[in-house]
């Protein structure tokens, strides 16, 4: 099993929609978890993170499920700007992070 | 304005040649880190440094060497023992702010494409 799986889309939506991303993640010691926003041929820039009793920032609402080991993302009034990919992060022990493949979301006209 | 610095962004090698990529911050942050993304593929780690003249393996080192002889400076080589070196290469560092323990928030430089002719 891979450390953290995320689907790949693509999720087409239209402006407006409201749209939900999940992760799972395999180590069930990990403590700190992230999204991670990376538009095509750019660098990863940090979302949000991910707390868990869930957290909110704007349209954005991050949740954690430490008994089922899953992270999910909701993106509410989805808007253009918003197509990216979207990466699941998630801290291992000491410095490093496992990075998900990333969710690909196009929100069109 | 503080950030990190990677160059070259593009890069075209032959097989065979060692190519060193460079990445600079000023930050003031002492971990840093060397990714590597494959098309449709995580970032999956080669090296990271936790504080100058110290480093550590990550998952995928074979074929890559770096050094960290000053705080602002982790350039990273792939070597020609690399067997598939052709990627987009990420530097990242650990913003100190925005961390806490078990948790590591990391910012990242703009990339280099290594392209392997």
């Amino acid at each position: 099993r891979k450390e953290v799986e995320q689907d790949p889309g693509p999720f087409n939506v239209p402006e407006g929609a409201t749209v939900a991303f999940n992760c799972t993640y395999s180590n069930s010691a990990s403590q700190s978890f992230f999204w991670y926003r990376q538009d095509c041929r750019k660098e990863p820039k940090l979302l949000m993170s991910v707390y868990s009793s869930g957290n909110e920032d704007g349209r954005f609402t991050a949740q954690l499920n430490r008994a089922s080991q899953y992270i999910s993302l909701l993106i509410r009034d989805s808007k253009l700007s918003d197509s990216a990919t979207y990466l699941c992060v998630v801290n291992r022990v000491g410095y490093a992070l496992n990075f998900g493949k990333g969710t690909s979301l196009l929100v069109t006209p | 304005d503080g950030g990190i610095t990677q160059s070259p962004k593009y890069l075209f090698r032959k097989e065979g040649q060692n190519v060193t990529l460079s990445c600079e911050q000023n930050l003031n942050h002492d971990a840093m880190y060397w990714y590597r993304q494959d098309p449709g593929q995580g970032l999956r780690l080669i090296y990271y440094s936790q504080i100058v003249n110290d480093f550590q393996k990550g998952d995928i080192a074979e074929g890559y060497s770096v050094s960290r002889e000053k705080k602002e400076s982790f350039p990273l080589t792939v070597t020609s023992a690399q067997k598939n070196p052709t990627a987009f290469y990420l530097c990242a560092s650990r913003d100190p702010e925005h961390s806490y323990s078990g948790a590591n928030v990391l910012t990242f430089g703009a990339g280099s494409r290594l392209t392997v002719l």
